[in-house]
């Protein structure tokens, strides 16, 4: 079982459209947690931490559960330059390590 | 903005040669991360330096893989003998790190794509 596990879609929609991703982490010791954003052919970007209270930026918003292990990632009124991939990053165990998930592709449609 | 400075952008070299890939992190940065990206694995970690040590690299062939840092200004990965399955885009990334749980914010360079035929 891979330590960060996302669906690697992709989800397709309509521009203006809701769409939610999730992720599930196997190590409970993880501290810190971030949603990246990756365009074709380009470097990740932090697109926004992820704090146990839960958080938004705009039209994302990102949310915890430690109890369950998972992160998730919404946006709204989603535009096509939203289209990219998404990637879910644990960090905190040994030496502050990032572990990347698979990511989770969003191609939004006009 | 500052930025994260990757070299070669794209390597095409033949099986068995010796390839160097150079990283100049974001002066200040006191972490830097080698990953490793391929359709069929994804983002992997190959090593983790702190303060120009060397933290992990338990995620690369040793027989093959060597990273080092011989100054705060340059990290390099160099493989030798490069084989055919080394082919991937390679990123080098830095961070400032606090603690054992600090905030880790990772600036990524913009790649080196390796072909090895």
């Amino acid at each position: 079982r891979k330590e960060v596990e996302q669906d690697p879609g992709p989800f397709n929609v309509p521009e203006g459209a809701t769409v939610a991703f999730n992720c599930t982490y196997s190590n409970s010791a993880s501290q810190s947690f971030f949603w990246y954003r990756q365009d074709c052919r380009k470097e990740p970007k932090l697109l926004m931490s992820v704090y146990s209270s839960g958080n938004e930026d705009g039209r994302f918003t990102a949310q915890l559960n430690r109890a369950s292990q998972y992160i998730s990632l919404l946006i709204r009124d989603s535009k096509l330059s939203d289209s990219a991939t998404y990637l879910c990053v644990v960090s905190g165990n040994a030496g502050n390590m990032l572990t990347f998930g698979g990511g989770t592709r969003l191609m939004v449609k006009p | 903005d500052a930025r994260v400075t990757q070299t070669p952008r794209h390597k095409v070299t033949e099986m068995g040669q010796e390839v160097t890939m150079r990283c100049q992190p974001i002066l200040g940065h006191n972490t830097v991360f080698w990953y490793r990206q391929t359709m069929m694995q994804g983002l992997e970690l190959l090593a983790y330096f702190r303060n120009r040590a060397p933290l992990d690299d338990s995620g690369m062939p040793k027989d093959r893989f060597s990273a080092e840092m011989p100054d705060a200004t340059l990290a390099t990965l160099k493989i030798q003998p490069s084989e055919p399955r080394d082919s991937a885009v390679y990123f080098c990334a830095s961070g400032l790190v606090y603690g054992l749980f600090g905030a880790n914010v990772l600036t990524f360079g913009a790649g080196s794509r390796l072909t090895v035929l």
